[in-house]
């Protein structure tokens, strides 16, 4: 079992260039989520998904794009990478959307653009 | 606005050394308070979910309590490997988390 994987770990990028953050669950979670840590801030909702063909916004979507094909699969894609979107980025899932039995965030990926 | 404060930022006990962690919140309508703890270079990892004022959960050293404008996490008895940044979170209406910034705890032996 496990749990919430996220890859890359680390990824450095160009200003404009794109690319997919991959989170996978093998939990069978409906619902899932993306966020992003910056220092002395809080988590930041991305984008959220209730369900494998269902997605919206969370507080920070701009420059974010999400898909969920599947239940197990919830992949973050940057359209045109800027210095602002440096950050750490996590994935989460619940079994459902309350998280009241909490959500299981993955390891992390790591994103500096240059 | 949903909205999250947690202090303070950064405390430092000695081993043994009981404390507490505030989390001050505004929520339109609570329907649960989350913390989490999360270690260097990790994803955050559950602990608790309060959803009324007056409730307590406990864990090993750790017990959380929650009142209608803040909750408190006390840590008793700390040891090294209670060492982390821990996270609060509130939902409201809409579902979604609002964390706070979270405040890093640092036990010396």
């Amino acid at each position: 079992n496990a749990g919430v994987t996220q890859t890359p770990k680390f990824q450095v990028l160009k200003t404009g260039q794109s690319m997919t953050l991959q989170c996978a669950q093998d939990m069978n979670h409906e619902y899932m989520s993306w966020y992003r840590q910056d220092p002395g801030m809080g988590l930041r909702l991305i984008h959220y998904s209730v369900g494998a063909g269902i997605t919206d916004q969370g507080e920070v979507p701009n420059g974010y794009n999400v898909s969920r094909s599947t239940t197990e699969d919830f992949p973050l894609r940057l359209l045109s990478a800027a210095p602002s979107q440096t950050s750490v980025y996590f994935c989460a899932s619940s079994y459902s959307d309350s998280g009241w039995d909490g959500y299981t965030f993955g390891s992390g990926t790591r994103l500096t653009v240059v | 606005e949903d909205q999250v404060t947690q202090s303070p930022e950064a405390l430092r006990l000695q081993e043994g050394e009981s404390s507490s962690l505030n989390c001050s919140y505004t929520v339109s309508g609570l329907r649960g308070l989350f913390w989490y703890r999360q270690d260097p270079g990790k994803g955050p990892e559950f602990l608790f979910t309060l959803y009324s004022a007056g409730e307590e959960k406990e864990k090993e050293r750790l017990k959380a309590t929650l009142t209608k404008k803040e909750s408190f996490l006390h840590i008793t008895a700390p040891k090294p490997e209670d060492s982390a940044t821990y996270l609060c979170a509130v939902q409201g209406l809409g579902y979604k988390l609002s964390f706070g910034a979270g405040t890093t705890v640092t036990v010396r032996a």
